[in-house]
């Protein structure tokens, strides 16, 4: 069955740091270039991040450039968001989604919830 | 950094055609993507490169891009259609990927 299954939300205090999973099945994980996506309670999309197929590039929104850094196992079918210096406004559904090196993104996880709270 | 701009809300009746517009400076010039969002679902692809649909995506989804407007329309609109939908290109300038704010379509 091909999906993204994320894991690793929670609710956390801020300043702290947290690790994002994204495990991928059904498909050829190591010829995809893969994103982080998050979206605010009743927000829109904000796209996060992306890391290349081979991992050799990674480029970052604005807003989370310096403290949130993407990286991918191939070997083990699986892609992280390690998120530091935690803020109130990461508080968000994350998801992880599978781009076809065509800049759309055609498989989309369910999302898992991140809560930054004191 | 690029900037999109949908209208916020859109209303159609059952089986009458929604159209949603996508603004950007040019963005006839990039491809554009629209996703579907319905209420506590993640984000599905409905057509990717202006106009193409996704394999089981209804035809009744059609895309179109050019000047500064990009539109995505929905014909014989049903209730499943409501949903929020959001307009996505690749800044390549920026390499980043940037999403419109967003429209709810309600039925």
């Amino acid at each position: 069955q091909v999906q993204l299954v994320e894991s690793g939300g929670g609710v956390v205090q801020p300043g702290t740091s947290l690790r994002l999973s994204c495990a991928a099945s059904g498909f050829t994980f190591s010829t995809f270039d893969m994103h982080w996506v998050r979206q605010a309670p009743g927000k829109g999309l904000e796209w996060v991040a992306v890391i290349w197929y081979d991992g050799s590039y990674q480029y970052y929104a604005d807003s989370v450039k310096g403290r949130l850094t993407v990286s991918r196992d191939n070997s083990r079918n699986t892609l992280y968001l390690q998120l530091n210096s935690l803020r109130v406004e990461d508080t968000a559904v994350y998801y992880c989604a599978r781009d076809p090196r065509a800049q759309h993104l055609d498989l989309w996880g369910r999302g898992t919830p991140l809560t930054v709270s004191s | 950094s690029y900037v999109l701009t949908q209208p916020p809300s859109v209303s159609v009746a059952p089986g009458m055609t929604a159209k949603i517009t996508c603004g950007g400076d040019d963005i006839g010039s990039y491809s554009v993507h629209w996703y579907q969002q319905r209420p506590g679902q993640a984000p599905l692809l409905v057509v990717y490169d202006d106009m193409d649909r996704p394999s089981g995506i209804p035809e009744r989804f059609s895309g179109s891009n050019s000047g500064n407007t990009a539109t995505l329309t929905i014909s014989r609109v049903e209730a499943g259609d409501e949903a929020d939908y959001y307009c996505q290109v690749w800044d390549s300038r920026g390499d980043h990927f940037v999403f419109g704010p967003g429209t709810q379509v309600t039925v």
